[in-house]
């Protein structure tokens, strides 16, 4: 299976200030299709993770503008413009170019400082 | 889309865990769509365990370290699927979700159901 490593797995950030959170695969994402599909995903206390980006850039709908990603190949990068109170949280990639079986990152606990 | 996860969140050592989640807004049998279980648990972080999906038939995966144990279910009368995970022990503790795949992604997730197993 494809290693994801995500780093920082803690990240106390003060509000308003901008967050970075690193993920790298132990293998290419890029599919035969040529896309590459890399996923961040949100989970705040006691809720569901929720996926904030999808094939390495493209936010979903509802997910705020400040929430940004970017990569290729095998080092991949969600960006906070501007934390706020309610991006308290764990932070997990995820690659589905590898099918059947997806795989996780360890997860990055962003805190307000 | 809105998935709704049932299930006991109790169980013994030994036996088999069996989790349901039901679909509205969309169809189990949905050719774009594959249905996925996923599970969280301090030792081994997010897990994807495995799926199903319907292309002019019926397909499953699943994870390696669980092909012995595991059983992805749909049922098109209820639009829903199933997990069953058999010979549970202590390690299957964790937090259960139910997600959809619109096609190399996770989109839609269950409310997650906690599953412990103990005696």
């Amino acid at each position: 299976d494809v290693v994801m490593t995500q780093s920082p797995l803690s990240l106390p950030v003060n509000l308003g200030q901008p967050a970075s959170i690193s993920c790298r695969s132990s293998q290419s994402l890029v599919h035969r299709d040529g896309n590459t599909y890399l996923s961040w995903f949100q989970q705040r206390p006691g809720q569901s993770p929720r996926r904030l980006i999808y094939r390495v850039s493209d936010r979903d709908s509802g997910a705020p503008d400040r929430f940004s990603g970017s990569g290729s190949g095998t080092d991949f990068t969600l960006k906070i413009s501007r934390v706020e109170a309610e991006d308290v949280g764990l932070y997990y990639c995820m690659q589905s170019t590898h099918w059947p079986h997806y795989t996780f990152g360890q997860g990055t606990r962003l805190e307000i400082k | 889309v809105q998935l709704q996860q049932s299930g006991p969140g109790l169980v013994k050592p030994s036996q088999t865990l069996s989790l349901t989640c039901a679909i509205s807004g969309d169809s189990v049998s949905n050719i774009d769509i594959a249905w996925n279980w996923i599970r969280l648990s301090p030792s081994r972080g997010l897990e994807w365990l495995g799926r199903t999906y319907y292309r002019s038939k019926w397909y499953n995966d699943y994870a390696v370290s669980l092909k012995s144990r595991i059983t992805v279910t749909p049922d098109t009368s209820k639009n829903q699927f199933s997990l069953q995970l058999n010979s549970v022990t202590p390690e299957d503790t964790a937090v259960y979700f139910c997600a959809r795949d619109p096609g190399h992604s996770l989109d839609v997730w269950g409310q997650g159901t906690t599953v412990t197993v103990s005696s």
